[in-house]
């Protein structure tokens, strides 16, 4: 069984910018959850979402959003980069986003210089 | 406000030897909580999770130990082995609305022979 896809693995992209992180979650799972992940912060919810609806989002400016498809799939978008939106984004997935187990993906690392 | 507080920040023991992490939450609404293990450029692994209707849970050479009302729980390593050595994040959800985990601040386990 396939596990948790992320891509790409690596960005690096200019302050000012935006840019798009993929998720592929389990085959199965509905709930498909964001994580920023820094060192100063550690992990940090950003937003969640069951069948195509956001249902929970974190504390994080506008300018971070996702969107879920009807094949589970789910990307999120940041735009207006900034250098502090440095970090590693990841993607969990679970079977029905009850307090089921959640796998993360191996995360997308994003550089802003 | 840090709804799950972990402790050590990092932890060194001898190969064999018991590793021992804490974490305390402050939201009793919570009622999920899994261990994470997570390998330099890799992202988070589920390792074992507990509920609160049970005071300890094992698995393998890992048990969780639940105190329900001193709001705690602990990860314990037996017969630790280099291989441990990662970083391990308590986490803890509640079921109500959708799938948020909060996440401790982390524990470096290094394992030396």
């Amino acid at each position: 069984k396939a596990g948790v896809t992320q891509t790409p693995r690596y960005l690096i992209k200019t302050r000012g910018q935006q840019v798009t992180l993929s998720c592929s979650p389990i085959s199965g799972h509905r709930s498909v959850s964001w994580y920023q992940q820094t060192p100063g912060q550690g992990l940090q919810f950003l937003f969640e979402y069951f069948s195509e609806t956001q249902r929970n989002k974190g504390n994080f400016p506008g300018r971070f959003s996702g969107r879920q498809f009807s094949n589970s799939r789910s990307e999120m978008n940041v735009s207006t980069l900034e250098l502090g939106d440095s970090a590693l984004y990841l993607c969990a997935s679970s079977r029905d986003g009850k307090n089921t187990e959640a796998f993360f993906g191996q995360g997308t690392r994003l550089t802003v210089v | 406000q840090q709804q799950v507080k972990q402790s050590p920040q990092s932890l060194i023991v001898q190969k064999g030897g018991i590793s021992i992490i804490n974490c305390a939450y402050e939201n009793t609404a919570f009622d999920y909580f899994p261990w994470y293990q997570q390998f330099p450029g890799k992202g988070p692994a589920l390792l074992i999770a507990i509920r609160p209707d049970v005071s300890e849970k094992k698995e393998g050479r890992f048990t969780i130990s639940f105190n329900k009302s001193a709001k705690q729980f602990s990860l314990h390593i037996m017969d630790s082995q280099p291989g441990d050595s990662a970083t391990y994040f308590c986490a803890a959800s509640s079921g109500a609305g959708s799938y948020q985990l909060t996440f401790g601040k982390g524990t470096k386990l290094s394992v030396i022979p």
